[in-house]
């Protein structure tokens, strides 16, 4: 079965780092890209961005640039999503998600999701 | 970045009746066309992509249509089931592949 599994729910304070897992099963990992998405508390979706483990390439939404870090390691088929100073506004539900295809030029549609990490930034 | 506006923000059906969703992306995305389903508590399921290919296991009550830069899903005939929340999503130019703000379709 086709799965990404993700890491459990945290609560920090501001300024503190994490660091969150998506693990990836069932499929040749290092094949498809690998997103993330952000959903603040009764919000809609957001891209925040994706990487292609079988080489690290890397691509960021402009709105997320510079705010987090998107990294894979291939030989255990984990993508990980990462802050080094949390705010209050990085509390939302983060999803990571596979396209349908495996295509290195392009990231399609996504099919396959992770259940969600929620993380809550609070004083 | 393309901005993409989904319409009405609430849709009230009655079960049985036929729910038609909008997406309209600000510059052509060609086929390049993504809906989903949420419902509270869980993460997005693909219904659609390619604009108008059900994804597996999807219903065939569930329809997608348009190319460009306009967009429809229509549920033809409401579940109990299909009362959610519905994005759209453009993956023809990224970064970043930007999600519409969503359409709840709610039980008249």
């Amino acid at each position: 079965e086709v799965q990404l599994v993700q890491s459990g729910a945290e609560v920090k304070k501001p300024g503190e780092s994490l660091k969150i897992s998506c693990k990836g099963s069932g499929y040749s990992f290092t094949s498809y890209w690998i997103g993330w998405v952000r959903q603040m508390p009764g919000k809609g979706l957001e891209w925040m961005g994706i990487i292609y483990p079988g080489d690290s390439d890397t691509r960021y939404s402009p709105s997320f640039q510079g705010q987090v870090t998107i990294s894979a390691d291939k030989s255990i088929s984990t993508a990980y999503l990462q802050w080094s100073s949390l705010k209050a506004s990085d509390t939302a539900m983060y999803y990571c998600a596979r396209p349908s295809i495996a295509a290195r030029r392009f990231p399609s549609a996504f099919d396959i999701w992770g259940q969600g990490t929620m993380v809550t930034v609070s004083s | 970045e393309i901005v993409m506006t989904q319409s009405p923000a609430t849709l009230s059906v009655s079960p049985g009746e036929r729910a038609t969703l909008s997406c309209r992306a600000s510059q052509s995305v060609s086929s390049n066309l993504a809906w989903y389903q949420q419902k509270p508590g869980q993460a997005p399921r693909l219904l659609i992509y390619g604009a108008s290919t059900r994804a597996t296991g999807i219903p065939a009550r569930f329809s997608g249509s348009g190319s460009g830069t306009e967009f429809t899903l229509t549920i033809s005939s409401l579940q109990s089931e299909d009362f959610a929340v519905y994005y759209c999503q453009q993956y023809n130019n990224w970064p970043p592949q930007t999600f519409g703000q969503g359409t709840k379709v709610e039980i008249k």
